[in-house]
This record gives structure tokens, C-alpha cells and sequence, in this order.
């Protein structure tokens, strides 16, 4: 079975700097691993996923995120943090494109 | 594009009635919904998973009779809380899987209040 671990439930980081957000995972399989962002009472919005293609990923809103096999990672990054980057964020992991499981989260908070 | 809507975004109904809650596909086909549940500061946890003309496959410990799964088109599945009770408040969201297989398009979530 599948798993995700984000180690940090909370980060916060001043505007301008980088962004780094910490995703383990667990899969018996190749997996496919994805990035969401969720802003308070809203869904949640695809940032970025990695299904077996290049190991770096580009995402939107400046995001992107390496698989790294030999780690079971996929950390987020971004060089330089917005006030519109607070939210939380989602690692999430598929085995065969089917059911998504998602980590715990990580709220990241921006200061001015 | 792959836009999903959910309706309505928030209720509060009293404890024993029952609430529907809609999830849509706009612009694509979506041959399988994806039902979550996500509490106050936590994650979200798949409830169910809905097949377009086919009963839905629950989760381990997710009620059958409590939550009733409908996907009756291809655009369309809806989620009903029967009975509900003050613990099943909680953010309700779905999400659809068109013909993409590791693509998942999200609703923007209801939230029920029981009270």
C-alpha cells in the first residue's frame, strides 16, 4: 500500500525566500506523485505531478518538485516566496493512476 | 478546461435529515468521481470511488447506507448523507477522472453543519 509523510506541518518563510517543502513516499509500484495547493474553504488546485517522465517537474506559479527514486522524495520548492503563496499543500501518490492518498499537509506561511 | 462544480457549496441541516450534495463535470466525460472527506486541519480521506452506471466502491470503514453513492451519468454523481449527525459535519469534496487516468479535477467542497 501506498503512503505519504510531509515532514513539517507547518513552514514558514519570509517573502523572497525559498520555499522548500518535504514529501516522502511509499509504493510498491512506480508511482505517480503529485503536488496541490488548497487556499481555506476551497478545493484543492494540481500544482504539479510526476508520472514517469523528466525527474524535475515544472509546475504553475513558479513550483516544481524532483523525484528522486533512491530517496523516495518529492520535495516542492519554489526560489522565491509571494504573500499569495500562503496556503496549505498537499503531497499526494497513485499507483497505477488510480485512487490518490494524500500526506498530512503543510500550511506555509508567508511574512512580509 | 476540466472544470468540476459542486452543489451546494455549504449546508446545514438538522441532525436525522438527509443531504445531497452534487458533484459535475462542466466540460468532460467523467468516468469515475472520487468522494473525500476532509476535518477541520486535516487531510482529505477517500470515501469512495464511483464508476459512470456501476454501484460505487467504499472505503474500509466508510458506511455504505450512510453515504449513498449515485453516478448516473457521465457529468454526474451525487453524494447523500442520510441521517446525518453532528459528527458527520465536516468539508466534503469531489473529484472526477476523465480519460487522463492519473489526472484528478476537484470540486471546490461543501461544507455541511449538522446541528
Amino acid at each position: 500500500a501506498q503512503s505519504v509523510t510531509q515532514l513539517g506541518s507547518h513552514v514558514s518563510v519570509s517573502e523572497g525566500a525559498l520555499v522548500l517543502l518535504r514529501c516522502n513516499y511509499s509504493s510498491s509500484v512506480p508511482p505517480y506523485l503529485f503536488w496541490y495547493v488548497q487556499y481555506p474553504n476551497q478545493g484543492l488546485q494540481l500544482l504539479l505531478k510526476y508520472t514517469s517522465a523528466a525527474t524535475l517537474v515544472k509546475g504553475i506559479n513558479g513550483f516544481e518538485a524532483e523525484f528522486k527514486k533512491s530517496e523516495t522524495s518529492f520535495h516542492l520548492t519554489k526560489p522565491s516566496a509571494h504573500m499569495s503563496d500562503a496556503a496549505e499543500y498537499f503531497c499526494a501518490v497513485s499507483e497505477y493512476g488510480n485512487k490518490l492518498v494524500f500526506g498530512a499537509g503543510t500550511i506555509l506561511r508567508v511574512k512580509s | 478546461g476540466a472544470v468540476v462544480s459542486q452543489h451546494p457549496s455549504w449546508v446545514i441541516c438538522k441532525s436525522g435529515t438527509s443531504v445531497k450534495i452534487e458533484c459535475r463535470s462542466l466540460d468532460f466525460q467523467a468516468t469515475t468521481m472520487f468522494w473525500y472527506r476532509q476535518f477541520p486541519k486535516q487531510s482529505l480521506m477517500l470515501m469512495a470511488t464511483s464508476n459512470e452506471g456501476s454501484k460505487a466502491t467504499y472505503e474500509q470503514g466508510v458506511e455504505k447506507d450512510k453515504f449513498l453513492i449515485n453516478h448516473a451519468s457521465l457529468t454526474l454523481s451525487t453524494l447523500t448523507v442520510t441521517s446525518a449527525h453532528p459528527e458527520d459535519s465536516s468539508f466534503y469534496i469531489c473529484s472526477a477522472r476523465g480519460t487522463t487516468p492519473y489526472e484528478q479535477y476537484f470540486g471546490p467542497g461543501t461544507r455541511l453543519t449538522v446541528t
